[in-house]
């Protein structure tokens, strides 16, 4: 069974710069997460979606924006880039939205390097 | 407000001793908690679980305990060896919310 699929891998952007990064969830699974690891602050809840509805929304400004299409797959925007925004994005999947499953389980990829110059 | 805190950035062992990795929780309303193990260049992967209503689950060389009183949970790694070496993280949730994780403990096991 293929993991959950993250593109791109590493990409540079400018400050202005907007970006669109896109998670391909493990096959079956409906909900898609996405997370920011920095340095020091661990994995900062976005968004997650279930079904192409968004269930629930970290505490980010409103230049971060998700959505997931019918075949589950899902894609974050970032508009306006600036410096603070560089991090590691992970996108997880689950085949229930999260607190729901039984085990709680989250299933993650390698995760889009994002660098802001 | 961080409702997880794991506050050992580091932790260094000797491969084959136990490894000892804390977690304190503030939110009293969270009823799972969950590990992850992390590779660079790699996601996060699931290592463990526990619920509220248990306070210690096994998994081969793997033990969490969970103190609800304290608020505190920690991962027990026994041996440890090298190839365990990695980020830790701790998580938690509570009814049909997102995972709300820490910030991660850097685990080195020396050979």
């Amino acid at each position: 069974k293929a993991g959950v699929t993250q593109t791109p891998r590493y990409l540079i952007k400018t400050r202005g710069q907007q970006v669109t990064l896109s998670c391909s969830p493990i096959s079956g699974h409906r909900s898609v997460s996405w997370y920011q690891q920095t340095p020091g602050q661990g994995l900062q809840f976005l968004f997650e979606y279930f079904s192409e509805t968004q269930r629930n929304k970290g505490n980010f400004p409103g230049r971060f924006s998700g959505r997931q299409f019918s075949n589950s797959r899902s894609e974050m925007n970032v508009s306006t880039l600036e410096l603070g925004d560089s991090a590691l994005y992970l996108c997880a999947s689950s085949p229930q939205p999260q607190g729901i499953s039984e085990t709680g389980e989250l299933f993650f990829g390698e995760g889009s390097r994002l660098t802001v110059l | 407000d961080q409702q997880v805190k794991q506050n050992s950035p580091s932790l260094s062992v000797q491969e084959g001793r136990i490894s000892i990795l804390n977690c304190d929780y503030t939110n009293s309303m969270f009823d799972y908690f969950l590990w992850y193990k992390k590779y660079p260049a790699e996601g996060p992967t699931f290592l463990i679980s526990i619920s509220s209503i248990k306070d210690k689950n096994e998994d081969g060389r793997f033990t969490v305990f969970l103190n609800k009183s304290a608020k505190h949970l920690s991962l027990h790694i026994v041996p440890s060896q090298p190839g365990d070496s990695a980020v830790y993280f701790c998580a938690a949730s509570t009814g049909a919310r997102q995972l709300t994780f820490g910030s991660g403990t850097q685990l080195t096991v020396l050979p």
